[in-house]
Order: C-alpha cells, then structure tokens, then sequence
C-alpha cells in the first residue's frame, strides 16, 4: 500500500495562476481531508469530504475549491493563487470509525509570488 | 468555535532531560489526539485518549486526559535525538469527523 499520496511536492505560482493539487489514498478509507500548515498555525482545516459525492467546508475555505472524484482521490484547486495562500498543503484520510487517527500524505510546499 | 491551546510554542531540551507539553480545550472533548511531525515530514498519529483521567504509555511517552476531559498532556521521559519535532493535540470538530489541531510544540534536543 502506498497509503496517501499526494503531488506535485513543490511548486511555485505567481499570482492570479490556477492549479489542482492531486491527492489519492489506497487503504478505502471514506473520510477524507485538506489542511495547510503555516508557521506557529498548526494544522486548519481547508475542506473536508466525508464520503464519495460530499463535500464540506473547513476553518479556512475561502479561495479553494475541492472535489472528491472517487473514493481513492480528493482534490484541491486554487482558482486565483494570492500570497496570502503560501503554505504546506497536507491531505489525510480517516478510516471508518472515530477510533483511528488520520494518515497523512507527505505534503504539497506551494510558493505564491 | 472550538479553540485547543498548546503550550509551550517551542522547547530545547539536553538529550536525557524530559519533556512535557500540555494541551487545553474550550470546551468538552469526547476524545483527544495526539500526532508528531518530524522536520520536513508529515503528521503522524500517535495516540488516542478517550476515557477521562485516562493513562497510556508508548514506551517513554507518557499520554495523559484531564479529569474534566477538557485538558490532556504529553511527556516524554529521558528525550534522545529521536524526538525531535513537532508535537499537536487534536480534539474533535463540532460535528463530522473533523480535527480541530493545536498549534503545536516544537521539540529540539542537544545532544
């Protein structure tokens, strides 16, 4: 199992540029997660997906979009890149039940110039 | 909304010294989380604490849930290099199975 796997793993954009960041899991967890990290903030909660078909707004939702494709991926689109969106960008999964923590991909670093 | 409060921010340690950091919620928590994040890594899931006043260890890592269940700590006994990194608590979202993290204690060891 390759668990979460997440691409790219770096990328630069310059303001006002669009991209996906793609995100697969193989261990048919239903659950699935986007936070971004920044320095002294922790983990925030982006967007959230529950199941294939369902999506739900996190802490910070605004400037991102998401779709859940199928079960494996989940994805997460930056329309209009701003600076204010530099960050590391994780994606999780959680297995059926409250029980488990989540696994983590190894993460997105997105510089916004 | 939910708040979850770790402190300290930052800690630098001898090797063989211990370690604790502390977590604090503003509410209730049904059951609290805790992952570490090494340098340049990603969160990885430690333990889960449900039952109020609840123990667990992992080896030198002693995880520890409030009577009230509205604070939780973790300590590390004799730190080596190993446990560098970061160290998060997470409890429960309102609703969903979301996480809401701390920000976090950063761990350093001098060896």
């Amino acid at each position: 199992n390759a668990g979460v796997t997440q691409t790219p793993k770096f990328q630069v954009l310059k303001t006002g540029q669009s991209m996906t960041l793609q995100c697969a899991q193989d261990m048919n967890h239903n659950s699935m997660y986007w936070y971004r990290q920044d320095p002294g903030m922790g983990l925030r909660l982006i967007y959230y997906s529950a199941s294939e078909g369902t999506t739900d707004k996190g802490e910070v939702p605004n400037g991102y979009n998401v779709s859940r494709l199928n079960k494996r991926e989940f994805s997460l689109r930056l329309e209009s890149a701003a600076p204010s969106q530099t960050s590391v960008y994780f994606c999780a999964s959680l297995p059926r039940g409250i029980s488990f923590g989540q696994y983590f991909g190894p993460g997105t670093r997105l510089t916004v110039t | 909304g939910q708040q979850v409060m770790q402190i300290p921010q930052y800690q630098h340690v001898q090797e063989g010294e211990d370690f604790t950091t502390y977590c604090n919620s503003s509410t209730t928590l049904s059951n609290i989380q805790w992952y570490k994040q090494r340098p340049g890594g990603h969160p990885v899931f430690l333990i889960q604490l449900v039952k109020s006043g609840e123990v667990k260890k992992q080896k030198r890592l002693t995880f520890q849930f409030g009577e009230a269940k509205k604070n939780s700590s973790l300590h590390i006994t004799a730190t080596q290099t190993t446990d560098v990194g970061t160290y998060f608590c997470a409890g429960p979202g309102a609703y969903g199975n979301k996480l809401v993290f701390g920000a976090g204690t950063i761990l350093r060891v001098k060896s």
